[in-house]
């Protein structure tokens, strides 16, 4: 069984200065791992995913991660935090489910607050 | 592309009532859907993965009987919750993919039910 950490049910921060995500993970096959983004009431927005590819996976809005396969680590960064990036962040890793087909195991996410 | 709707996207309704929530992909066939229940300031648990004209398969602990999902088109999936009460208040999210992207699913927007 694979299973996803969000080490952080909080994380705030001063617009402009750097964001730090962090998400492990465990998994018994090469994992498919994702960052989704959910603003309130709203569905699910992918940010990035790694696949297998590079380590260093860059997605929208200025965010990236580094797959750590040593760390088991999927860590989500920003440079310079933005009002707009206020929002609750799932990592997500990829699993083979009861269908046999490929399913998607929710970390319990990480609200991210920003101040002014 | 790779867009996927819900509808309603609110619905309230009385303890003991049906209600039927549809999940379409708008611009590509989706050879699988996914449902997802999202409790208030919790994660997205997989409800049930459905393939375009099978049955559904149900994750351990979600009542089929209670829970009916439909997938009678490539664009198109349904969920009625049968006999609602106060405890199914939930937002309900569903998602899409085809068959050469397996490991990546297009989310809804959800659908925020309450039973009253």
């Amino acid at each position: 069984a694979q299973s996803v950490t969000q080490l952080d049910s909080h994380v705030s921060v001063s617009e402009g200065t750097p964001v730090l995500l962090r998400c492990n993970y465990s998994s018994s096959y090469s994992p498919s791992l994702f960052w989704y983004v959910q603003h309130p009431n709203k569905g699910l927005q992918l940010l990035l995913k790694y696949t297998s590819a590079a380590t260093l996976v860059k997605g929208i809005n200025g965010f990236e991660a580094e797959f750590k396969k040593s760390e088991t680590s999927f860590h989500l960064t920003k440079p310079s935090a933005h009002m707009s990036d206020a929002a609750e962040y799932f990592c997500v890793v990829s699993d083979r489910g009861r269908s046999g087909y490929s399913t998607l195991t929710f970390g319990k996410g990480t609200m991210l607050l920003v101040s002014p | 592309g790779a867009v996927v709707s819900q509808h309603p996207s609110r619905v309230i309704c009385k303890s003991g009532t049906s209600v039927k929530i549809e999940c379409r992909s708008l611009d590509f066939q989706a050879t699988t859907m996914f449902w997802y229940r999202q409790f208030p300031k919790q994660s997205l648990m997989l409800m049930a993965t459905s393939n375009e004209g099978s049955k559904a398969t149900y994750e351990q602990g979600v009542e089929k009987d209670k829970f009916l999902i439909n997938h009678a088109s490539l664009t198109l999936s349904t969920l009625t919750v049968t006999s609602a009460h106060p405890e199914d208040s939930s937002f309900y999210i569903c998602s899409a993919s085809w068959s050469g992207r397996y490991n990546e699913q297009f989310f809804g927007p959800g659908t925020r039910l309450t039973v009253l």
